[in-house]
């Protein structure tokens, strides 16, 4: 089975602070992988999806996602953050091979992000 | 809007009791799943229908139950509630073979 790890629960920055969040995943083939983000009050919405070719992902609002398949990562980036990306930010993964009997995500336990003015 | 839509957005019931959650897929999607989201926790994935039949199941117990309509939209049931079972639940709907998912805004439910 697989597994998501996100290290940083809680982080604080000041607006046009760079930031970097961890996802590690666990599993034995390959995967797909997603960011999604949880504005307060709000469903959940993609950032950002991986499922082969070029390890760098680009995604809405300037964000990025590196896949490091030998750290079984990806990291999500972004160079300056602004008040309004406060909101929750969840890793997920799901097996790349579509086995027609349901295709399910498992999403890391998510970070709280705060951007301070 | 997301597209998804869940009903109710909060309900409060008692343990023991059982409760039904609605969803409505985004327009062209044919395949529903639900997670369970615990306060600080990220969403675990508790089945996907399909073609009105439960195609994978996550690992929770048979309280949980589901059904998918010929319309697309799906209900789950919990029976049985317990105080664990507190938690946003989400919907999720897809096109069957893509991994396109769009996410509802969730059904709050609290047992107390």
């Amino acid at each position: 089975a697989q597994s998501v790890s996100q290290h940083n629960h809680h982080v604080i920055l000041s607006e046009a602070a760079s930031l970097e969040l961890g996802c590690n995943y666990s599993y034995g083939g390959t995967v797909n992988l997603f960011w999604y983000v949880q504005y307060p009050g709000q469903h959940l919405q993609l950032l950002l999806k991986y499922f082969s070719g070029d390890p760098l992902v680009k995604g809405i609002k300037g964000f990025e996602a590196e896949f490091i398949k030998s750290k079984f990562s990806f990291n999500l980036r972004k160079p300056s953050v602004q008040w309004s990306d406060t909101a929750e930010y969840f890793c997920a993964v799901n097996p790349a091979s579509f086995t027609g009997g349901g295709n399910k995500l498992t999403f890391g336990t998510g970070t709280q992000l705060k951007v301070e003015l | 809007d997301a597209g998804v839509t869940q009903s109710p957005t909060h309900l409060i019931k008692t343990r023991g009791q059982q409760v039904t959650l609605r969803c409505s897929p985004k327009s062209g999607h044919d395949t529903v799943s639900w997670y369970q989201q615990a306060l600080g926790q990220g969403p675990q994935f508790i089945f996907q229908y399909y073609e009105e039949e439960e195609r994978q199941r996550g690992n929770f117990p048979d309280r949980f139950s589901g059904h998918q309509f010929p319309n697309y939209s799906s209900e789950l049931n919990v029976n049985a509630l317990l105080l664990g079972d507190s938690a946003l639940y989400l919907c999720a709907s897809s096109f069957f073979g893509t991994y396109g998912y769009t996410f509802g805004s969730g059904t709050r439910l609290t047992v107390v």
